[in-house]
């Protein structure tokens, strides 16, 4: 079963922050938090992954709180094409071994 | 670069046939391929983990004797759907990691369709 939380829908105007909250309170020391997206019938898009610091990459940043129990994805200035079900999933690290289970996500839909 | 492949996109197949879907790392090598399969308006679910050279690994309740898997090379992994049917319609997709990293990267899917 999946570990996280996330609301299961979230609305953006183009242009703005997306701010996509996800929990994950029984967060393991070992397990590390990805963030993918899924556009409508397409495979899913790796976004950014991060263990306790806060990540950035061309795409977005992810903020996880100290406690590691909860994690932001943010993408900084939403576009159309960002519309997709998002996924936050928590894993543990090891390589070419580790599993993704995928919950059900937030559907972000940015608006015009 | 960390291109996935699949082929084909969209299969459709009569009941009781076998449907060969195939996944390509293109610009990389993966030691580790996944299946999922995803019903519509649900969520990916993992069907297996498949070793280059070795035997997949297969989830919970997921029949390896219908839904075989090669992972004959570090660049193509097959999903071989055995005696479908229309229950075995769903999208079907593949993910790849190059074993040093975290990330996987997915293919496209394929989207099959047994009548």
């Amino acid at each position: 079963d999946a570990k996280t939380t996330q609301p299961p829908s979230m609305d953006c105007a183009e242009g703005r922050a997306a701010n996509l909250p996800c929990n994950h309170s029984t967060i393991s020391g070992n397990e590390y938090v990805y963030w993918y997206r899924q556009i409508h019938s397409q495979g899913p898009q790796y976004i950014i992954h991060g263990l306790k610091n806060n990540e950035t990459n061309e795409m977005a940043s992810l903020i996880i709180t100290e406690d590691r129990k909860s994690s932001t994805l943010i993408l900084p200035h939403a576009t159309l094409r960002d519309t997709a079900v998002y996924y936050c999933i928590v894993s543990a690290s090891g390589g070419s071994n580790y599993k993704l289970t995928f919950g059900k996500g937030t559907l972000l839909t940015v608006n015009p | 670069g960390a291109v996935v492949s699949q082929h084909p996109s969209r299969v459709i197949c009569k009941s009781g046939t076998s449907v060969k879907i195939e996944c390509r790392s293109l610009d990389f090598q993966a030691t580790t391929m996944f299946w999922y399969r995803q019903f519509p308006k649900k969520s990916l679910m993992l069907m297996a983990t498949s070793n280059e050279g070795s035997k997949a690994t297969y989830e919970q309740g997921v029949e390896k004797d219908k839904f075989l898997i090669n992972h004959a090379s570090l660049t193509l992994s097959t999903l071989t759907v055995t005696s479908a049917h229309p229950e075995d319609s769903s999208f079907y997709i593949c993910s790849a990691s190059p074993g040093q990293s975290y990330e996987q990267y997915f293919g496209p899917g394929t989207r099959l369709t047994v009548t």
